[in-house]
């Protein structure tokens, strides 16, 4: 298995612009995390996701913020419209069996808006 | 929901010396503590866990302790390598849904 797959690896963008970070999680896990790192706040969860169904997305900052997961084997963050204070690596993260479980991370996203 | 608190920060070493990071929970309900290790620019890679059931667990030159009154664990590195410099991140599980939540993270040098 290829891991969590992530894309794009970097992404710069100007302020205002709509910005789409996409997800493949390991095939066969049914729960999937979207986590956003700063140096000032470290590791946050944005949103979790268990059998595609939204869970908990209390830590999406704002309304700006939105993700889906249409089937198993995807999901998207999106920000409209985006922000400097954006500005983050966004990083997905999937488990079998549920939360209380080994995390496997992907290779996040670098965000940079300009 | 879950806080976690980590400790410290910053942690310097010299190579062959034990490093120990600690960090406090506030969720009694919290069965699951893993730890996990981060690169500089790699992505967060799991390198030890343990559940409430048990007060230690240990892994070659890693272990790390629970105490679940006191409601903290800590992790234990013995003879460190330079190639253990990286940061490292415990969690908590917060009570109900048990997700994952981060502590800020401790950045470990190792010096040669």
């Amino acid at each position: 298995d290829a891991g969590v797959i992530q894309s794009p690896r970097h992404e710069v963008t100007e302020m205002g612009q709509e910005v789409t970070l996409r997800c493949k999680p390991i095939s066969g896990h049914n729960s999937l995390f979207w986590y956003r790192q700063t140096m000032m706040r470290g590791l946050e969860l944005l949103i979790y996701f268990n059998n595609n169904v939204p869970i908990d997305d209390s830590g999406m900052p704002e309304d700006r913020f939105s993700a889906k997961m249409p089937n198993a084997s995807f999901s998207t963050l999106k920000i409209q419209p985006s922000e400097p204070r954006d500005s983050a690596v966004y990083f997905c993260a999937s488990t079998a069996g549920g939360p209380n479980e080994k995390l496997f991370f992907g290779s996040g996203t670098q965000l940079s808006v300009l | 929901g879950e806080n976690v608190e980590q400790h410290p920060s910053t942690l310097s070493v010299q190579e062959g010396d034990s490093a120990v990071i600690k960090c406090t929970y506030s969720d009694s309900a919290s069965n699951y503590f893993p730890w996990y290790k981060q690169e500089l620019g790699k992505r967060p890679q799991l390198i030890i866990d343990i559940r409430s059931n048990v007060g230690e667990k240990k892994d070659q030159r890693i272990a790390v302790t629970l105490n679940k009154t006191a409601k903290h664990f800590s992790l234990h590195i013995t003879e460190t390598q330079p190639e253990d410099s990286a940061v490292y991140f415990c969690a908590g599980a917060s009570g109900g849904s048990y997700i994952p939540t981060f502590g800020r993270g401790t950045s470990l040098i190792v010096h040669p």
